[in-house]
This record gives structure tokens, sequence and C-alpha cells, in this order.
């Protein structure tokens, strides 16, 4: 069975750092593309980060661009984020799900199991 | 790029066709997907590629579209649709989701 599994979140002063983890279970981990994307509380869906299968390739959203640090470990099965300079309006659940790739290793067309999400909360 | 929504909520009874349609603000050939979710759960992966369905996902859902207009349609809605609805665009990054429509009962 795929699990994702993430961990890490809580609540954090604004300026303060988190690392989120993601843990992978039930399928070839180093086969697939990660994400991380969030959401704030009663708000939509946001991309936050991508990173291919061997982790030589990440991408960010704007608005974490120097902030945040995708990584994996694909010895352990697990995805990270590093989140440095807190922001308020980083305060949300946060998703880590996987891509699948096609046989060129390029992915197919968006994450196809996701993981139940962890709650950041940025607040003094 | 934009991804734009319509409608941004809908009211629908079981059995309806409903359609849902995305918009890009720049072409972004095919790399569309569209995902459910329902509140407090992660989403769900329904089409990707703008027309391929997930697998285990049931027939009744469909989409189509390329280039900047796609939409979802759902040939006749069951109680367990009733979530909102959400397009992402993988063309180019950073990566964008629509704003979301939410369909629920009427």
């Amino acid at each position: 069975e795929v699990q994702l599994v993430e961990s890490g979140g809580g609540l954090v002063q604004p300026g303060g750092s988190l690392r989120l983890s993601c843990a992978a279970s039930g399928f070839t981990f180093s086969s697939y593309w990660m994400h991380w994307v969030r959401q704030a509380p009663g708000k939509g869906l946001v991309w936050v980060s991508r990173i291919n299968s061997d982790g030589s390739s990440t991408s960010y959203a704007d608005s974490v661009k120097g902030r945040f640090t995708i990584s994996r470990d694909n010895a352990k099965n697990t995805l990270y984020l590093q989140m440095n300079s807190l922001r308020a309006e980083d305060t949300a659940v946060y998703y880590c799900a996987r891509e699948p790739t096609r046989r060129d290793g390029y992915p197919l067309g968006g994450p196809d199991y996701w993981g139940q999400g962890t709650l950041v909360t940025v607040s003094s | 790029i934009q991804l734009t929504q319509s409608p941004s909520s809908l009211s629908a009874s079981v059995g309806d066709r409903v359609t849902i349609t995305c918009r890009a603000s720049q072409g972004i050939s095919s790399y569309l997907a569209w995902y459910q979710q329902k509140p407090g759960k992660a989403p769900k992966l329904l089409i990707y590629a703008a027309s391929t369905l997930q697998s285990g996902v049931p027939s009744r859902f469909s989409g189509s579209g390329s280039g900047t207009d796609f939409t979802l349609t759902i040939s006749s809605l069951q109680p367990e649709d009733f979530a909102t609805y959400y397009c992402q665009q993988l063309n180019s990054y950073p990566l964008t989701f629509g704003p979301g429509t939410n369909v629920d009962i009427k």
C-alpha cells in the first residue's frame, strides 16, 4: 500500500525555522518526482516545490524561493522541506505528494498520491 | 501562468451533468491535471494530461481541452462527488493551481 506520512509541523514564531519530513513506503520512492503543496485554512491549494527523482533538480514557488529548500534521501525513502524565515502567511497544511514518471524519467502529469498533511502555524 | 476556473461554485442535483472550465493565461499544451478535494482530506487526482483518466477514477469523470481552455465534466453527478475541484498546470514553473470550484447539493 502506498503511504506518504508527513511530520514536523507545529507552532513556530515569525522568523523561525522548521523542517518537514515525508516518509514514503509501498512504492519505489527513487523513481518518483515529489512535490510539496500547501493549503492555508479555508483557502485553495498552492504549489510550493518540486524535486526530481534523484534530487538533482528543484523548483520553487516565488513566495518561498530563497527561504525554503526541498531535498530527498532516497536511501531513507524520505522527502524534506526546510523552511526558514517563516512568515505568518506560511501558515498552512503542508502536503507531500508523489508524481509518476514516464519511461524517459520525466514527470507523467501531476501528483497521484498525497499524504494527509501536517499543519504549520506561524504566530507569536 | 494564471489559471481561472468557472464557475467558482455551483449547486447541482444527483444525476446532473456538470461542467467546470479552467482557462490558462497562456498556452500550456495538455499539461493540465484535475483534482477533487473533500473537506479535511487530501486532494485526489482525477485527470492528468488534460484528458487521461487516473486509474480507479469512475468513468463519469472526463477531461478535455488543450492550449488555454480545458473542461472537466461529470456526466451524472453522484452523492460522493460533492466536493471542491481544482485544476493545475504543469507546463512551466512555477506550477499553479486554479482557485477551485465548489460543487454542492441543490
